[in-house]
């Protein structure tokens, strides 16, 4: 079965300082893979997806994540985080050509920006 | 548009008890999922409605589970009786396609429902 680390459970940031979270999948085929966002007391929002092409994808609010077959990573980056980008962030795989099309999550990462 | 809601946002029952989760999708979307997150733990697919048709149930974790479509609109989740382990987050999701040439539609997310049993 596809599984999806996400290594950090915790970060703490300072305002500006640069954001790397950490998602890698173990499946070797063909992925959809996505970024969702959920702020306090919000629900989940997608932050950005990826199906093809390019592999570095860019997303709202600043974030981008780069897509590496070669390593099964989809980490998400961010060069300089706000107060209001704390939330809990997970990351996401698909199959596309599963007939199930549900997605299998990570455990995600709170992120806490400092002000 | 109105997004994918949920009601109730949170329900509190006691063990042995039933309670009922409802789920209206984004208007037009066919498919409709259900999400688990049970406490420290990723959220967990549940299944999948395409349609009223159950497309995928496999997520589900026992015949105490009960998913309903009527009518291809709102979705309801009942849990009859409910055990101290199905506390959690129960999240509704929504997507216009499943496949479209090869490509994934965006499932969209609602608030939730937190569920805690006593």
């Amino acid at each position: 079965a596809q599984s999806v680390s996400q290594h950090n459970h915790h970060v703490i940031l300072s305002e500006a300082a640069s954001l790397e979270l950490g998602c890698n999948y173990s499946y070797g085929g063909t992925v959809n893979l996505f970024w969702y966002v959920q702020y306090p007391g919000q629900h989940l929002q997608l932050l950005l997806k990826y199906f093809s092409g390019d592999p570095l994808v860019k997303g709202i609010k600043g974030f981008e994540a780069e897509f590496i077959k070669s390593k099964f990573s989809f980490n998400l980056r961010k060069p300089s985080v706000q107060w209001s980008d704390t939330a809990e962030y997970f990351c996401a795989v698909l199959l596309p050509f599963n007939a199930g099309n549900m997605l299998t999550f990570g455990g995600g990462t709170r992120l806490m920006v400092k002000p | 548009e109105a997004g994918v809601t949920q009601f109730p946002s949170h329900s509190v029952i006691e063990k042995g008890q039933t309670v009922t989760l409802r789920c209206d999708p984004i208007s037009g979307h066919d498919n409709l999922y259900w999400y688990r997150r049970v406490m420290g733990k990723e959220i967990k697919f549940l299944l999948h409605f395409v349609k009223e048709s159950k497309q995928d149930e496999s997520g589900m974790p026992n015949n105490r589970f009960l998913a309903e479509r009527t009518g291809g609109t709102y979705s309801t989740l009942k849990v009859q009786p409910a055990e101290l382990e199905d506390s959690g987050v129960y999240f509704c999701a929504s997507s216009q396609d499943i496949q479209l040439a090869g490509r994934t539609d965006t499932q969209y997310f609602g608030p939730g429902t937190r569920l805690t049993v006593l």
